[in-house]
């Protein structure tokens, strides 16, 4: 019943390498937002895209959101140790501002140096 | 700048026992949000706030209430604990109109 859902669950990398990062939702979006985080810590917004977004940068985080195919990707670029976590992606399903967020399963990534 | 607050930050309790949970959204924000992250899980809405008034409701068992107060602080009640209801609990906080949710760092909850 989740409305996202990520792949791949797990990714190892080396250090410098990039890594993408999947999402998939069923339901019609306002936005689409990626979160980060450490492991049992809290969760920390990276990047908003709206649904009338193909592509948004944040430093070194690229991500792309496509409506049609109902589907997201966080890309991040020359990864480093400290990089490791797990992300989630998560939906609004509305324009106003008090929606909650619907998160998916994540992704752990784990960024070897 | 000034981040979310919750308190106690982890807490151990008998099965059948009570618990509450506190939140202190950053200054200003006037929407408050309750998650509750499982182990090796996604977080799952609970319940939210708006101006002291609840908002929305989420997949937040019969067993827990919670509510906000006229200082914006929330607070989460949860009643006969089952072991199922150990996890972490975050509160998120935002300003009415702005789409970013802001956690904090979490509480978490082992039911033993």
């Amino acid at each position: 019943s989740q409305q996202g859902e990520e792949d791949p669950q797990a990714l190892s990398i080396q250090e410098g390498e990039n890594a993408t990062m999947n999402c998939s939702y069923k339901t019609s979006i306002n936005n689409l937002q990626w979160y980060r985080q450490n492991s049992g810590r809290g969760l920390v917004h990276l990047i908003l895209i709206r649904s009338n977004e193909r592509e948004k940068h944040s430093g070194r985080l690229r991500v792309t959101l496509d409506t049609s195919k109902k589907s997201s990707s966080l890309l991040i670029t020359a990864s480093r140790a400290a990089d490791t976590a797990s992300y989630f992606c998560a939906t609004a399903l509305s324009s106003s501002g008090n929606t909650p967020l619907v998160f998916g399963k994540g992704t752990r990534l784990s960024v070897i140096a | 700048a000034a981040g979310v607050i919750q308190s106690p930050r982890h807490l151990i309790k008998e099965k059948r026992e009570t618990a509450t949970l506190k939140c202190y959204p950053i200054p200003r924000h006037d929407t408050v949000y309750w998650y509750q992250q499982g182990p090796g899980q996604d977080p799952q809405f609970l319940i939210s706030f708006y101006e002291k008034m609840q908002s929305d409701k989420g997949s937040i068992p019969d067993r827990f209430s919670a509510q906000q107060f006229s200082d914006y602080h929330s607070e989460l009640n949860m009643s006969s604990l089952e072991l199922g209801d150990s996890a972490l609990y975050f509160c998120a906080s935002s300003l009415g109109g702005l789409e970013t949710q802001y956690f904090g760092p979490g509480t978490r909850l082992l039911v033993l």
